[in-house]
């Protein structure tokens, strides 16, 4: 059964400029969730969805949205990228919304020159 | 507002001793303490979990232990191995919250040989 899948596995982008990430679940997975991962900041919950509907969302600016689609792939979305942006973002997938454990992807870096 | 903390960012064990990751947290709802374990370049992988109506649970080499008085748990490995030389998240999340899951900012385990 293959993983968690995030396209693409790196970017550079510049300030101003808006970024779309791809996460593709673990074939039957319907909950998706995106976390930022920055240096001393360890993980931070973005949002989750499930049933192409936005169950949750983090303390984050309205500049970070996302969406999931009908075969419960999941794409988000920061416009006007700010320095502070860099990080690792982390896809995650569940079979449902569940506090039990979750699969991740390996990441997409993302650079803010 | 950091609600679950790892105060040691780093951590050297020799190898066949013991390692003891720790790991605090502040909110009392949190009823579910998983650990994951993340290589460079990887996504984090689930290592074990419990429930806030058990103290202990045991898996093979790892045995977490959770102290809800003290709100702490704490991470266990016998014997430590090279090949256990890794970053360690500790993550925290309540019932009804779906895959919003807080993480610690990690300790990097080296276990040397």
């Amino acid at each position: 059964k293959a993983g968690v899948t995030q396209t693409p596995r790196y970017l550079i982008k510049t300030r101003g400029q808006q970024v779309t990430l791809s996460c593709s679940p673990i074939s039957g997975h319907r909950s998706v969730s995106w976390y930022q991962q920055t240096p001393g900041q360890g993980l931070q919950f973005l949002f989750e969805y499930f049933s192409e509907t936005q169950r949750n969302k983090g303390n984050f600016p309205g500049r970070f949205s996302g969406r999931q689609f009908s075969n419960s792939r999941s794409e988000m979305n920061v416009s006007t990228l700010e320095l502070g942006d860099s990080a690792l973002y982390l896809c995650a997938s569940s079979l449902v919304p569940s506090n039990e454990k979750l699969f991740f992807g390996s990441g997409t870096q993302l650079s803010v020159l | 507002d950091q609600q679950v903390k790892q105060n040691s960012p780093s951590l050297s064990v020799q190898e066949g001793r013991i390692s003891i990751l720790n790991c605090d947290y502040t909110n009392s709802m949190f009823d579910y303490f998983l650990w994951y374990k993340k290589y460079p370049a990887e996504g984090p992988t689930f290592l074990i979990s419990i429930s806030s109506i058990k103290d202990k649970n045991e898996d093979g080499r790892f045995t977490v232990f959770l102290n809800k008085s003290a709100k702490h748990l704490s991470l266990h490995i016998v014997p430590s191995q090279p090949g256990d030389s890794a970053v360690y998240f500790c993550a925290a999340s309540a019932r009804n919250t779906g895959n919003q899951f807080y993480f610690g900012t990690g300790t990097s385990l080296t276990v040397i040989p």
